[in-house]
């Protein structure tokens, strides 16, 4: 069946960076977009961009147009999310989730999604 | 402030029907984007309910429907069941921010 896997929990500091993995299985890696979305305590979700991960092409909100790179491994059916200057407002679960159908298109849902990662900065 | 508004909270007792509307505009909902919802139960990451207005995937029950009109999108819940207590998310995208955007959330308590 389809997994997404994350990596575990992070504590960092402000002004860092941290990196998130979504190890990826039980389908054709490179046919799915993954989108990447967080949630901060008590909060609702907030989308952060997404990747192809054949071609490594992104799309990033305006929120993070700079600050997060999303990055792909082929060879290990892996995406990346590396958010940079971080801040207490970044203190979020972050996930990944895998688009429902092959392509491009936006009109896809998010399924599955990882676990989630809990990043905390303090 | 999310894109799509959602009221935070709604309840009902069990047995009841209650519906949580989703409120866009124009450049997503309104320009025929479909309106997905998912159920997030605490602690765990959100699963879709409901996809492209009101499809749903296999394991969901037909306690679960979605409907649209204009600008807004609705989901409702019949027979209400003490398992359905979670917080319900809708999802679009908006064409003028070339994002995928997600209300604000609603917490359902069952009484």
């Amino acid at each position: 069946q389809v997994q997404l896997v994350q990596s575990g929990a992070e504590v960092t500091k402000p002004g860092a960076s941290v990196k998130v993995s979504c190890k990826t299985s039980g389908y054709t890696f490179t046919g799915y977009y993954i989108h990447w979305v967080r949630q901060a305590p008590g909060l609702g979700l907030e989308w952060m961009g997404r990747i192809n991960p054949k071609s490594g092409g992104t799309n990033y909100a305006q929120n993070f147009q700079g600050r997060a790179t999303m990055t792909s491994d082929t060879s290990i059916s892996t995406v990346y999310m590396e958010l940079s200057r971080l801040t207490s407002d970044d203190t979020a679960i972050y996930f990944c989730a895998r688009v429902s159908f092959a392509g491009s298109s936006w009109y896809a849902w998010l399924d599955p999604w990882g676990q989630g990662t809990l990043v905390t900065v303090s | 402030q999310s894109v799509l508004t959602q009221p935070p909270s709604v309840s009902g007792a069990p047995g009841q029907r209650v519906t949580i509307f989703c409120t866009g505009n124009s450049s997503n909902i309104g320009a025929g984007y479909d309106v997905h919802w998912y159920q997030q139960l605490p602690g765990t990451a959100p699963k879709v309910l409901i996809y492209g207005y009101n499809n749903r995937p296999s394991g969901v029950p037909d306690r679960f429907s979605g409907s649209m009109s204009g600008t807004s999108a609705s989901l409702a819940i019949t027979g209400l069941q003490a398992e359905d207590e979670a917080e319900y998310f809708c999802q679009s995208f908006d064409i003028t921010l070339s994002a995928v955007v997600f209300g604000g959330g609603t917490k359902l308590t069952v009484l």
